[in-house]
């Protein structure tokens, strides 16, 4: 069965760091973009960085540039998102997903969901 | 990066048609085919229903159907079934390497 699952999340305070995982199986992972989605509580999805098969290439909403990192081990059949610098704003259920093709054409496979919550 | 623009909701009857519009500009929607939509049922992650414009994938219901004219996406839902209510979203790759989500629309069977 193909499959996602993401850890790592939890509550934060501002300014603090995260790192989300995402473990995937049922696919041969390294042939695949995967890519970070967020919502916010009772809010749209909106759509946070994404990472090429080989990870050399990597792409990033502006909302997080600079303070997030994604990156991948596909050895362990993983993704990663770093996140620095935490501000409220980024509360968050954080989605995994696998790109259909290419790097930013559809996410046909999504995890269930890590929870970070940014609060003093 | 501002959102496609859905509407907020729609609603239909057992068995009817709806339609759902998903609007963007040149640099997304109207510049490219890699128009997609999302269901979403509340507490669950999304679920891709449409890619590249008007592809289903795998295992989706045919009473899903995308489309595209200029900018403007559209997503149709024939002989609405009980199951169908839930949140859509659309999605597009937008120039430069981005990718842009609608801002959703909640679909009510009455």
């Amino acid at each position: 069965e193909v499959q996602l699952l993401e850890s790592g999340g939890g509550l934060i305070q501002p300014g603090g760091s995260l790192r989300l995982s995402c473990a995937a199986s049922g696919f041969t992972f390294s042939d695949y973009a995967v890519t970070w989605v967020r919502q916010t509580p009772g809010k749209g999805l909106e759509w946070v960085s994404t990472i090429s098969p080989s990870g050399g290439n990597t792409y990033n909403a502006d909302a997080v540039k600079g303070r997030f990192t994604i990156s991948r081990d596909n050895s362990k059949s993983t993704m990663y998102l770093q996140m620095n610098s935490l501000r409220a704003e980024d509360t968050a259920v954080y989605f995994c997903a696998k790109v259909i093709r290419g790097n930013l054409v559809a996410f046909d496979i999504w995890g269930q969901g890590t929870v970070v919550t940014v609060s003093s | 990066q501002s959102a496609l623009t859905q509407p907020a909701s729609v609603s239909g009857s057992p068995g009817q048609s709806i339609t759902i519009s998903c609007t963007g500009t040149s640099s997304d929607v109207g510049g490219y085919n890699y128009v997609s939509w999302y269901q979403q049922h509340p507490g669950k992650a999304p679920k891709l229903m449409i890619y590249d414009v008007n592809n289903r994938p795998s295992g989706v219901s045919s009473r899903f159907s995308g489309s595209k004219s200029a900018n403007t996406a559209s997503l149709t839902i024939s002989g609405l079934q009980a199951e169908d209510e839930a949140d859509y979203y659309c999605g597009s790759y937008r120039n430069s390497g981005t990718y842009v989500f609608g801002t959703g629309t909640k679909v009510t069977v009455l």
